[in-house]
């Protein structure tokens, strides 16, 4: 079956510090991978994409189909960067449909 | 960026009513909107996919005869929670897919739902 596994559910770092937060994911299929960003008090939104392949914010995300992981990386943090993430797989041949990590909670410390 | 609306933000119901949340694209056309719940401390769990012009298709778990989805427009699916009862209670969030391929899907602010 379908899963998406965010193992951690706080990470905390110092601003300026490197950060990973970690995702894998069981998939049968080919994956389309998402990664969701909540700030305080604001809606989900669309931090990136696997198949755009951006940097957005400064965060990239590579699709390691071997180790079936999708971490979220950022090298340098900032406390703006302190946010509920969301890891998310559609699971539906890019229908829509996502299932989503337990979600991880960045804090970066100034 | 889309915006995608819900409301209310927040609702309180009495136990045995029924309660309807309302989700908006207001700037773009969504055949295909869903339906989420969050549990408190919890992820997002997928309860629907609402159709415009037909049937909404539910998660496995979910009633749908407890959770109605109508999707009478393409910028407005609505989630009537039926005969409410307290452990109900929870967060509801949609999201829109704008039409076209390889879309985004935008999320709305989320409705608290509190059943009394």
């Amino acid at each position: 079956a379908q899963r998406v596994t965010q193992p951690e559910k706080l990470l905390s770092v110092f601003k300026g510090a490197p950060v990973e937060l970690k995702c894998n994911y069981s998939y049968s299929g080919s994956p389309e991978l998402f990664w969701y960003v909540q700030y305080s008090r604001q809606r989900l939104q669309l931090l990136l994409r696997h198949i755009s392949r951006e940097s957005i914010k400064g965060f990239t995300a590579d699709l390691n189909k071997g180790e079936t992981s999708f971490h979220l990386k950022k090298p340098f943090a900032q406390e703006e960067d302190s946010a509920m993430y969301y890891c998310a797989l559609d699971y539906s041949g890019n229908t829509g449909k996502l299932i989503f990590g337990q979600g991880t909670t960045l804090q970066v410390k100034p | 960026g889309a915006v995608v609306s819900q409301h209310p933000s927040r609702v309180i119901c009495k136990s045995g009513t029924s309660v309807k949340i309302e989700c908006r694209s207001l700037d773009f056309q969504a055949t295909t909107m869903f339906w989420y719940r969050q549990f408190p401390k919890k992820s997002l769990m997928l309860m629907a996919t609402s159709n415009e012009g037909s049937k909404a298709t539910y998660e496995q778990g979910v009633e749908k005869d407890k959770f109605l989805i109508n999707h009478a427009s393409l910028t407005l699916s609505t989630l009537t929670v039926t005969s409410a009862h307290p452990e109900d209670s929870s967060f509801y969030i949609c999201s829109a897919r704008r039409d076209g391929l390889n879309t985004e899907a935008f999320f709305g602010q989320g409705t608290r739902l509190t059943v009394v």
